[in-house]
């Protein structure tokens, strides 16, 4: 399969501070982009998707404002967390897939433990 | 729209006996579904995955579900469970290739398996 590469892999930041997540795709041109979040022993929440070039759309009940996805280029996609809070300590993960291809999925990242304090 | 229940939270087997994990799907669209394995502060890693072709998929690991359109069901089973088996597993749905819903993945609940020695 495909290989997205999501960095960092863990976070530690200070609350009030922000953090960007970068998601990327190795070997293929990922024109969409999903952003997931996981709570400790839940399962995984679609928080948003972008498309390559266009603003992203969020799901209901995501701030926009607080969780930024750029989608600049086909390979690069990225989340930041502005003014974190201890509440947004979660696992982030992305996945990345390409219209117009045969892929029957879209490819996941190793996703990202952020923890803030 | 679509949705997936796992029915259980926890299961738990002996080592080397059958492992069943219940998911049920509902779309409104014709579905792709997914079965995912998560090992604690780990990614998911991809089991099998259903996309129109045989409606009984292998997976790796010994993993194989059986699609039943007539139950919405897409039910993981394995013959015989492993210690390593032990993890926490998800079941997933989205639309097929040329949908709205292409790539963007709904997730179940999560089904915690234990094995026992």
């Amino acid at each position: 399969g495909a290989v997205v590469s999501q960095h960092p892999s863990w976070v530690i930041c200070k609350s009030g501070t922000s953090v960007k997540i970068e998601c990327r795709s190795l070997d293929f041109q990922a024109t969409t982009m999903f952003w997931y979040r996981q709570f400790p022993k839940q399962s995984l929440m679609l928080m948003a998707t972008s498309n390559e070039g266009s603003k992203a759309t969020y799901e209901q009940g995501v701030e926009k404002d607080k969780f930024l996805i750029n989608h600049a280029s086909l390979t690069l996609s990225t989340l930041t967390v502005t003014s974190a809070h201890p509440e947004d300590s979660s696992f982030y993960i992305c996945s990345a897939d390409s219209w117009g291809s045969l892929n029957t999925e879209a490819f996941f990242g190793q996703g990202t433990r952020l923890t803030v304090v | 729209a679509q949705s997936v229940t796992q029915l259980g939270s926890h299961v738990s087997v002996s080592e080397g006996a059958l492992v069943l994990l219940r998911c049920n799907y509902s779309s409104s669209v014709p579905p792709y579904l997914f079965w995912y394995v998560q090992y604690p502060n780990q990614g998911l890693q991809l089991l099998l995955k259903y996309t129109s072709a045989a409606t009984l998929v292998k997976g790796i690991n010994g993993f194989e579900a059986e699609f039943k359109k007539s139950e919405t069901s897409f039910h993981l089973t394995k013959p015989s469970a492993h210690m390593s088996d032990a993890a926490e597993y998800f079941c997933a749905v989205s639309g097929r290739r040329g949908s709205s819903n292409t790539g963007k993945l709904i997730f179940g609940q999560g089904t915690t398996l234990q094995v026992k020695p």
